[in-house]
């Protein structure tokens, strides 16, 4: 089965630029979506269709895939970003989900 | 106001059956593929399975790891969704979320999300 890898963490500090990975084999041919999700919350689509993002979503959220590695990036980092982020794909008719990353504003 | 409510959450024994409920508002709901992802404590996203739409014949798909003892239905005259859960697992212990799948141009991501329901799997 296909599987997607995230690191389990991620630091950044006020301001900074984060980079959240998933890594998954040819995943660079598969639609990547991101996810953010905050404590007692619904999580909440942030880039659909490896780089699109939704209407609400701030300018600051960005993606990218490109071979074996799909890119969350959130610029200029705020301390409400901080939370659990996904990437998901479809693989022959199921979802698969990264691991998921905790992302820490300093 | 567009939303999913989740219910039917609760506390059930091992080997035991529960039905979750989904009721969507605020959309077309019989457009759309809709979803359940759940999430065991500590634990990341993992999803359930779905069901199609009506042009689709509401045709389903299953995780592996509950491929035969879960079942999920809808009923668009009630902007409906359910899951039917039996021979349920001290493993199936998660927070249920019911999603909607997005629009062809979205790519098959989850665009809408409930807020999810509780069910624990203990005796």
């Amino acid at each position: 089965s296909y599987e997607l890898t995230q690191p389990l963490s991620v630091s950044v500090a006020l301001g900074q630029t984060a980079r959240i990975t998933c890594g998954g084999n040819n995943i660079g041919s598969k639609n990547v979506h991101w996810y953010q999700r905050k404590p007692g919350q619904a999580p909440v689509l942030v880039i659909y269709r490896d780089s699109h993002r939704p209407s609400g979503i701030p300018e600051r959220f960005s993606g990218s895939n490109s071979g074996n590695t799909a890119t969350l990036t959130i610029s200029r980092a705020q301390a409400g970003d901080e939370a659990a982020y996904y990437c998901q794909v479809w693989d022959s008719s199921t979802v698969v989900f990264g691991g998921g990353t905790k992302l820490t504003v300093l | 106001e567009v939303q999913l409510v989740e219910s039917g959450g609760g506390l059930v024994q091992p080997g035991g059956s529960l039905r979750l409920s989904c009721a969507a508002s605020g959309f077309t709901f019989s457009d759309h593929y809709m979803d359940w992802v759940r999430q065991a404590p500590g634990k990341g996203l993992e999803w359930v399975g779905r069901t199609r739409d009506k042009p689709n014949s509401y045709t389903t798909e299953y995780a592996a790891s509950v491929k035969g003892r879960f079942t999920v239905s809808r009923d668009d005259s009630k902007n409906s969704l359910y899951l039917q859960m039996n021979r349920l697992r001290t493993e199936d212990t998660a927070v249920y979320y019911c999603a909607r799948e997005g629009s062809v141009v979205a790519g098959g991501a989850f665009d809408l999300w409930g807020r999810g329901t509780l069910i624990t799997v203990s005796s």
